[in-house]
């Protein structure tokens, strides 16, 4: 069955690193690879789509890339800052559906002072 | 921006009664939407879509018959739990899909579901 994994539960870093999550998917060739960011009891915003063509986006201090051949994606937050502390949500679209969305479990990322 | 109302953002009932989420597209005709439920610190977990006007279409596992979905309109879908239990108690999230608009989502902010 399609699978997705975020391969940290937690990563904690220091204020104006980078910070890389890392997405890896299994049994699926997803057309798009979504981000999301999730506060607690909050529902996820969208912060970017990758589609399998693309190699890497960037909006602001954020960027993704998308390897089809490792079937992974990086999410970077370059000079990160405490108000990046989160929870961060991968996503892929499934069959069928534009927005049909299989999600990984998220990684909860601490950005200290 | 485009927005997705969940009503109530919390509640609870007792064991054996039926509740009713409400998710609404504000500002945008919603041709889709889709269910979600979350257990803490746990994924989003999708149970079915919705079409607008037609039945919806749920994943494996999740019982239809518990889980009432109606779209009646293009910018409402409703969940509604049936007869709840303690383990139907979770964070339930609707996401609305803008399909005169590039398919852009926009998720709803849950609504805690609490069964005693």
């Amino acid at each position: 069955s399609q699978k997705i994994e975020q391969n940290s539960e937690a990563l904690n870093i220091q204020e104006g690193k980078t910070a890389t999550l890392t997405c890896n998917y299994t049994n699926y060739s997803p057309a798009y690879l979504q981000w999301y960011r999730q506060d607690p009891g909050r529902g996820p915003v969208f912060l970017l789509l990758i589609r399998e063509n693309e190699k890497e986006k960037r909006k602001e201090r954020l960027k993704v890339t998308f390897d089809t051949t490792l079937k992974q994606s990086l999410f970077h937050i370059t000079a990160s800052q405490p108000a990046d502390s989160a929870t961060y949500l991968c996503a892929f679209s499934l069959s069928g559906g534009y927005n049909k969305l299989i999600f990984g479990a998220g990684t909860r990322l601490a950005v200290h002072p | 921006g485009a927005v997705v109302s969940q009503h109530p953002s919390r509640v609870i009932c007792k064991s054996g009664t039926s509740v009713k989420i409400e998710c609404r597209s504000l500002d945008f005709q919603a041709t889709t939407m889709f269910w979600y439920r979350q257990f803490p610190k746990k994924s989003l977990m999708l149970m079915a879509t919705s079409n607008e006007g037609s039945k919806a279409t749920y994943e494996q596992g999740v019982e239809k018959d518990k889980f009432l979905i109606n779209h009646a309109s293009l910018t409402l879908s409703t969940l509604t739990v049936t007869s709840a239990h303690p383990e139907d108690s979770s964070f339930y999230i609707c996401s609305a899909q803008d399909g005169f608009s590039g398919n852009t989502i926009y998720f709803g902010e849950g609504s805690w579901l609490t069964v005693v």
